[in-house]
């Protein structure tokens, strides 16, 4: 079975620029969480959503979206870059939202604003 | 925020050797998992324990969970150059559904 891929694997924007990040979870997976990786924060939880529906949401500014699409594949968008946004933003998913199940984590996308 | 805090923030040992690494994290929690990182990759899902449980093993891992003390150890036995890596904890809050708070991770270095 394939694991969960991200695409692009790796961008560079400018700042101000807005930039979107895909997800496609493991095959019969039905959540999709996204964390952002920074040297400074860690890796820190942004959302995640299941049936298409955000279910949980990180401290991160409004700036920060994502959707999830009927076949579970999703996408995170940031708008109006600033250079902090510099990350490594992981993707995992799982079979169910519910507690106590194991995530699996793609390769991640890294992401250079300059 | 990150919840956990990992001890120590890195380790050397010497092929052979056993590695172990600490969590300590702040809240309630259903389950605790442990990831492995290679060189700012993606994370690999190492082992889940409940907060019901107190040990865990799986193959050269063995995990034990204090829920009383809210802090969590991996042990790698005889460690191997390939286990070089960063190793995370994280925590699934009770209520906190698939909301997982990673800990500041180990950074494992195994010499030959």
């Amino acid at each position: 079975k394939a694991g969960v891929t991200q695409t692009p694997r790796y961008l560079i924007k400018t700042r101000g620029q807005q930039v979107t990040l895909s997800c496609s979870p493991i095959s019969g997976h039905r959540s999709v969480s996204w964390y952002q990786q920074t040297p400074g924060q860690g890796l820190q939880f942004l959302f995640e959503y299941f049936s298409e529906t955000q279910r949980n949401k990180g401290n991160f500014p409004g700036r920060f979206s994502g959707r999830q699409f009927s076949n579970s594949r999703s996408e995170m968008n940031v708008s109006t870059l600033e250079l902090g946004d510099s990350a490594l933003y992981l993707c995992a998913s799982s079979l169910n939202p519910g507690a106590g199940e194991t995530q699996y984590f793609g390769p991640g996308t890294r992401l250079l604003v300059l | 925020s990150q919840q956990g805090e990992e001890d120590p923030q890195a380790l050397s040992i010497q092929e052979g050797e056993n590695a172990t690494m600490n969590c300590s994290y702040k809240t309630s929690i259903n389950n605790l998992q442990w990831y492995r990182q290679n060189s700012g990759r993606g994370l690999v899902h190492l082992i889940l324990i409940r907060s019901n449980e107190r040990e865990k093993h799986s193959g050269r891992l063995r995990v034990t969970l204090d829920t009383s003390k809210k802090s969590s150890s991996l042990l790698i036995t005889a460690s191997r150059a390939a286990d070089t890596a960063s190793y995370f904890c994280a925590t699934d809050p009770t209520g906190g559904g698939n909301k997982l708070t990673f800990g500041t991770g180990t950074q494992l270095k195994v010499e030959l």
